[in-house]
């Protein structure tokens, strides 16, 4: 199957600094792909639809000055936290859809990021 | 797209068959039924899919009603490493553009030794 992958899987950052999480698909074209947040004992929340070469689509409530999205590619995506804040941690989920089939999302890894 | 319900949590017994049931009973005539786990601190891992006629792949088998309106998700010989959240989520399919999953609580599926 599709593999999509996540990198870093884990990071640990000081209040106020920007960290960048990749998302990236590692055998298909992605031409969407997803960015999901979830905090503990909860469930996946949306946070943002990422397309190719467009500007992403934001969840309500989710800042997009905050959680900036690029999409330059068809197989990279990336999310920066910017001036990260201890509430902003958490497990950081990213799915990208195929170029064929769009019945499937391809889920990756996660990464998990603690704001110290 | 349609809201689902689903136990909380259920156990299972290794080997034996596992039956998480999902009621959906605002589903629309095109909207399938997707199921996904996810084991814990992982990504969701997709396991099937179905608009009305029954499936089966290499994970489970998926059982829709004739109304559509519930399904159940069949893992035929649990295993340890079945521990996980399953969801059951209902989206519009062939919509022509990719679509965001909604996910639920979903249900803690525990195999037990």
């Amino acid at each position: 199957g599709a593999v999509v992958s996540q990198h870093p899987s884990r990071v640990i950052c000081k209040s106020g600094t920007s960290v960048k999480i990749e998302c990236r698909s590692l055998d298909f074209q992605a031409t969407t792909m997803f960015w999901y947040r979830q905090f503990p004992k909860q469930s996946l929340m949306l946070m943002a639809t990422s397309n190719e070469g467009s500007k992403a689509t934001y969840e309500q409530g989710v800042e997009k000055d905050k959680f900036l999205i690029n999409h330059a590619s068809l197989t990279l995506s990336t999310l920066t936290v910017t001036s990260a804040h201890p509430e902003d941690s958490s497990f950081y989920i990213c799915s990208a859809t195929d170029l064929s089939s769009y019945n499937e999302q391809f889920f990756g890894p996660g990464t998990r990021l603690t704001v110290l | 797209d349609a809201k689902t319900t689903q136990p909380t949590s259920m156990d299972c017994a290794e080997g034996r068959a596992a039956n998480l049931p999902c009621n959906h009973s605002t589903i629309s005539g095109n909207e399938y039924v997707y199921w996904y786990r996810q084991i814990h601190s992982q990504g969701p891992q997709y396991i099937i899919h179905g608009l009305k006629n029954n499936e089966t792949n290499e994970m489970a088998s998926l059982i829709i009603t004739e109304d559509r309106k519930s399904s159940t998700l069949i893992l035929p010989h649990a295993t340890l490493r079945d521990t996980a959240v399953y969801y059951c989520i209902v989206r519009l399919g062939h919509s022509g553009s990719a679509r965001q999953l909604t996910f639920g609580s979903g249900t803690q599926l525990t195999v037990l030794p």
